[in-house]
C-alpha cells in the first residue's frame, strides 16, 4: 500500500511569506501528526489530529497551525515565516493514535526561508 | 518533565564490528512507550521496535537487538555484524502520553558503517 505522501519535497520562501504543507496519510489510518526537524532542536512535536480534531498541540507559535480533512489528509500552515523556520517538516500517521502501533513517516518537506 | 538523552552523537564502525546504542529517558509516567527509529539519508522515519513499560523483555530481531532496563532508564539498541546498510541516523524516542502518537525523541545518534 502507498506510504505517507508529502507535498511539496522542497521548497524556498523568503521571511514574511507564508507555507502551506500537505500529508496524505496510509489509506484509513485516522491519526496524522507533524514533526520538525532542525540541526539545532532536533525533532520536535508540532500537532496531532485525530478525525479532523487537533488533540494535542506541541510547544509552538501561534504562526503554527493545522488542520485536518474528512478523508484524514492534513495541512500544516506556517505563517509570517521566519529564518529559523527552516527545517525538515515531517509528517506521520497511525490507524488510532494511541501509541498502540508504529508510525509511518513520510519524507517529509524541506522548507528553506531566506 | 520527559526527557531521552543519546550522549552519543556520531559512532563510526567497521563493517561486521557489534555496536551498541544508548538511550536513557526520565519520565514521571508509569505507563510509557520507548521506540526506536532509523533516519536514511532520504528523510523518512522507519520504524524499528515499539516497548511498554511493563515488558522488560529484551528482544531480538534478525541482527538488532534491545536492552530494556528500568532501574536505569535506559533502552539501549545494538546491532550485531554491522553492514553498510545500517549507516543512517538513529533515533530513540519515549511517548508523550497515553493516547497520543506524540513522541518525545532524543538528539539521535549517526551510525557509519565504513566497509
Amino acid at each position: 500500500k502507498a506510504g505517507v505522501t508529502q507535498t511539496p519535497r522542497y521548497l524556498i520562501k523568503t521571511r514574511g511569506q507564508q507555507v502551506t504543507l500537505s500529508c496524505s496519510p496510509i489509506s484509513g489510518h485516522r491519526s496524522v501528526s507533524w514533526y520538525q526537524q532542525t540541526p539545532g532542536q532536533g525533532l520536535q512535536f508540532l500537532f496531532e489530529y485525530f478525525s479532523e480534531t487537533q488533540r494535542n498541540k506541541g510547544n509552538f507559535p501561534g504562526r503554527f497551525s493545522g488542520r485536518q480533512f474528512s478523508n484524514s489528509r492534513s495541512e500544516m500552515n506556517v505563517s509570517t515565516l521566519e529564518l529559523g523556520d527552516s527545517a525538515l517538516y515531517l509528517c506521520a500517521s497511525s490507524l488510532i493514535g494511541q501509541n498502540t502501533g508504529e508510525l509511518f513517516f513520510g519524507e517529509g518537506s524541506r522548507l528553506t526561508v531566506l | 518533565a520527559q526527557k531521552v538523552t543519546q550522549a552519543q552523537t556520531e559512532i563510526s564502525v567497521v563493517e561486521k564490528e557489534d555496536v551498541t546504542l544508548d538511550c536513557v529517558y526520565e519520565t514521571r509516567d508509569t505507563t510509557y512507550y520507548l521506540f526506536w527509529y532509523k533516519q536514511p539519508p532520504s528523510g523518512e522515519l522507519v520504524f524499528l521496535i515499539r516497548r511498554n513499560s511493563f515488558d522488560e523483555q529484551n528482544e531480538i530481531s534478525g541482527r538488532y537487538s534491545w536492552n530494556f532496563q528500568k532501574s536505569t532508564s535506559s533502552f539501549n539498541f545494538t546491532i550485531t555484524a554491522s553492514q553498510v546498510v545500517d549507516s543512517a541516523v538513529y533515533f530513540c524516542a519515549l511517548s508523550g502520553g497515553l493516547n497520543t502518537d506524540k513522541l518525545i525523541f532524543g538528539t539521535g545518534t549517526r551510525l557509519q558503517v565504513f566497509p
